[in-house]
């Protein structure tokens, strides 16, 4: 099983919602990473984690929050965002260690914010 | 920091047609790894081909290949007998990685159109 599963795959929400995005890899990838992606814009990282801690934050607003409950498990906790936060999420996966270190997309969840 | 540079904002081949994307990158380090992922609008990041820094020998995936060069710092994909389904954004990236995790840096891409 070489996946990245992403849900929901659309997503809309008012600015005074609460949602969360997630992300499941069953490769036993010990990396994950969020990335955000405009039209027509290459992907930006937002967070990664390895070994389920949190090891890099892109200087990323306090109305995106990350989790990582197990190895297999990602979420995106969203609230109280703001229009221009409308992109694709992409999560993505990757195994540790510099060896084979080929990243895996998940096909995204496309979130309007109204 | 690492920088990844894709000149061509768009580019346009015939079916059963050769196309080049150019990529250029810039680093200190030695040890990296070079790749080309493919976007169609279904939106997934497939990766087309990768290539290690510390191999003098191109890669080569059935019609994709690509021209490695170094010293230049410049990393270019070719696509043979171009097809409808290789319409696609196109990002070259660059991956650094230590003991825990790798990061990528992308180019901004290029969006190559194929004509029947």
């Amino acid at each position: 099983d070489t996946e990245v599963t992403q849900t929901p795959k659309h997503l809309v929400m008012g600015m005074t919602n609460k949602k969360s995005l997630k992300c499941e890899q069953h490769m036993g990838h010990r990396a994950m990473y969020w990335y955000k992606q405009k039209a027509k814009k290459p992907p930006e990282l937002m967070f990664v984690y390895s070994y389920e801690k949190l090891s890099i934050n892109e200087s990323v607003p306090s109305r995106f929050s990350p989790e990582c409950p197990n190895s297999s498990l990602l979420n995106l906790h969203l609230h109280a965002l703001q229009p221009e936060d409308s992109a694709l999420y992409l999560c993505a996966s990757s195994s540790q260690g510099y060896v084979n270190t080929e990243a895996f997309f998940g096909q995204g969840t496309r979130l309007t914010v109204v | 920091a690492q920088t990844v540079t894709q000149s061509q904002p768009e580019m346009s081949v015939q079916e059963a047609e050769t196309v080049t994307l150019s990529c250029t990158y810039d680093t200190s380090e030695s040890d990296y790894y070079l790749f080309w992922y493919k976007q169609p609008p279904s939106r997934q990041m497939i990766l087309v081909i990768r290539q290690e820094a510390y191999k003098q020998q191109n890669a080569t995936e059935n019609r994709f290949s690509v021209n490695f060069q170094k010293a230049a710092k410049s990393f270019s994909l070719k696509i043979s007998d171009s097809q409808l389904g290789d319409a696609a954004m196109y990002f070259c990236a660059y991956l650094y990685g230590n003991s825990g995790y790798s990061t990528l840096t992308f180019g901004k891409g290029t969006m190559l159109l194929v004509s029947p």
